[in-house]
């Protein structure tokens, strides 16, 4: 089974310029999860899409990143214009499940963004 | 402010040391996970923890859930080099109903030397 998978591993980009993040959840894992490390802070929360629908998005900084995923497959995060604050990694993780039942949790490999 | 205070923050011991990393908060949480990360890498899950009072194993590795479910420890016995990474916390808040998003402690930086 292949795992989730995300890219670039690594993107650099100049301020106010423009990064798209993918990533490949397992096959058959309806929920999927953005998740951001700043350095030096604790992992937070992003998003959750259950396939194409988004479930809770109350993570998300501002209206400069959008997330998407077509057709309930992979999913996008799209930030523009960067900033510098934006910089840090950016993982996905995928779970199946419903109700309370709480599953583990799949991660991919992250994105490691660095805005200067 | 942290909402899953993790400690200690690292740790640094010799081959066939035993150790305790904690994970507390003042919130109830209704599952508990620990993960292991490596440089490079996504956590990876170790366990989930899901009624107060349990405790799992894990081969060298010990997992407690408090009784009321606001903390939880990770205990290794004997440890060994290839335990060297990055231990994390992660709990899901009770009462989140569907909401599963994780909340993250800081992360435990574990060395075993040789």
């Amino acid at each position: 089974e292949a795992g989730v998978t995300q890219f670039p591993s690594h993107s650099v980009i100049e301020k106010g310029q423009t990064v798209t993040l993918r990533c490949d959840p397992i096959s058959g894992h309806d929920n999927l999860y953005w998740y951001r490390r700043v350095m030096g802070k604790e992992i937070k929360f992003l998003l959750h899409f259950v396939k194409e629908s988004k479930q809770d998005e109350s993570g998300m900084p501002n209206n400069r990143f959008l997330a998407e995923r077509t057709g309930g497959t992979y999913s996008t995060l799209k930030v523009q214009p960067a900033e510098l604050e934006d910089s840090g990694v950016y993982f996905c993780a995928s779970s199946q499940g419903t109700g309370r039942i709480n599953y583990g949790y799949t991660f991919g490999s992250g994105t490691r963004l660095t805005v200067v | 402010t942290q909402l899953l205070e993790q400690s200690p923050q690292f740790l640094s011991i010799q081959e066939g040391e035993n150790l305790t990393v904690y994970c507390n908060s003042s919130s109830v949480f209704s599952s508990l996970q620990w993960y292991r990360q490596e440089p490079g890498e996504g956590p990876v899950l170790l366990v989930t923890v899901v009624t107060g009072g349990e405790v799992k194993k894990l081969k060298r590795l010990t997992f407690q859930f408090g009784d009321a479910r606001k903390d939880s420890s990770l205990h290794i016995t004997a440890a060994q080099p290839g335990d060297t990474g990055l231990y994390l916390c992660a709990g899901v808040f009770a009462g989140a109903g569907n909401n599963r998003k994780l909340i993250w402690g800081l992360g435990t930086s574990l060395a075993v030397n040789p």
